[in-house]
């Protein structure tokens, strides 16, 4: 059973330019969650879906951030006009619910550099 | 609102000697509490989470209580391995209805040196 599937891993991108990242969940699980991985901050929240339904976006930048999940087989997170703070490792994890409780499975991350 | 405090961001202790990483939290209701772990370069994952009856979890030789008088789920290892050099994080997830978004932890970073 794989796991979640995150892409690419790694990604140079020049000041001012749009960076998309992709992440295929679990197969079978209804929520979606993206997260952003810095040393200062730790993990924090950005994003989530349940059953391709946007939930909670309370954690995205505004203007420049998006996110969207076009099939229950694929999400995506866009940065627009990218700026050298959007440097970070940024996570993608599915779960089978949204239950409290409910155990989240990471993907290996998409480390992001903003030159 | 609900918080989870990691107050050691780096221990570093020898191969063998016991472990305890504190997580302290705050919550209005009676939440459920998460260790994860993450070694470099890999996916963080699930290491523990809390039981609703007062069960104490254990895996891989790390166990966790889940005290609501002090409202601690501190992570325990009797002897460490050099393979337990990792980040850990603590988080929290509301009891209450449908609620997803965990509270995290900064993280606390092992070191276990020989």
């Amino acid at each position: 059973n794989a796991g979640v599937i995150q892409t690419p891993r790694h990604k140079v991108t020049g000041k001012g330019q749009e960076a998309t990242l992709w992440c295929e969940p679990i197969s079978g699980h209804s929520a979606v969650f993206w997260y952003r991985q810095t040393i200062v901050q730790g993990l924090e929240f950005l994003t989530y879906f349940r059953n391709q339904a946007p939930i909670d976006d309370s954690g995205m930048p505004k203007e420049r951030f998006s996110a969207q999940m076009p099939n229950q087989s694929h999400s995506t997170l866009k940065i627009q006009s990218t700026q050298p703070q959007d440097s970070a490792v940024y996570l993608c994890a599915s779960s089978a619910g949204t239950l409290s409780g409910n155990t989240l499975y990471f993907g290996e991350g998409s480390r992001l550099i903003v030159v | 609102g609900d918080s989870v405090t990691q107050t050691e961001g780096l221990v570093t202790l020898t191969e063998g000697l016991p472990v305890m990483l504190n997580c302290t939290y705050q919550s209005t209701y009676s939440p459920f509490l998460f260790w994860y772990v993450q070694h470099l370069n890999e996916a963080p994952k699930l290491l523990l989470k809390s039981f609703t009856d007062n069960k104490r979890p254990e895996h891989q030789g790390f166990h966790a209580t889940l005290h609501k008088s002090s409202s601690s789920f501190h992570l325990q290892k009797s002897s460490a391995q050099l393979s337990d050099s990792a980040l850990y994080y603590c988080a929290l997830s509301d009891s209450v209805g449908d609620n997803s978004k965990l509270i995290w932890g900064l993280g606390t970073s092992l070191v276990v040196n020989p």
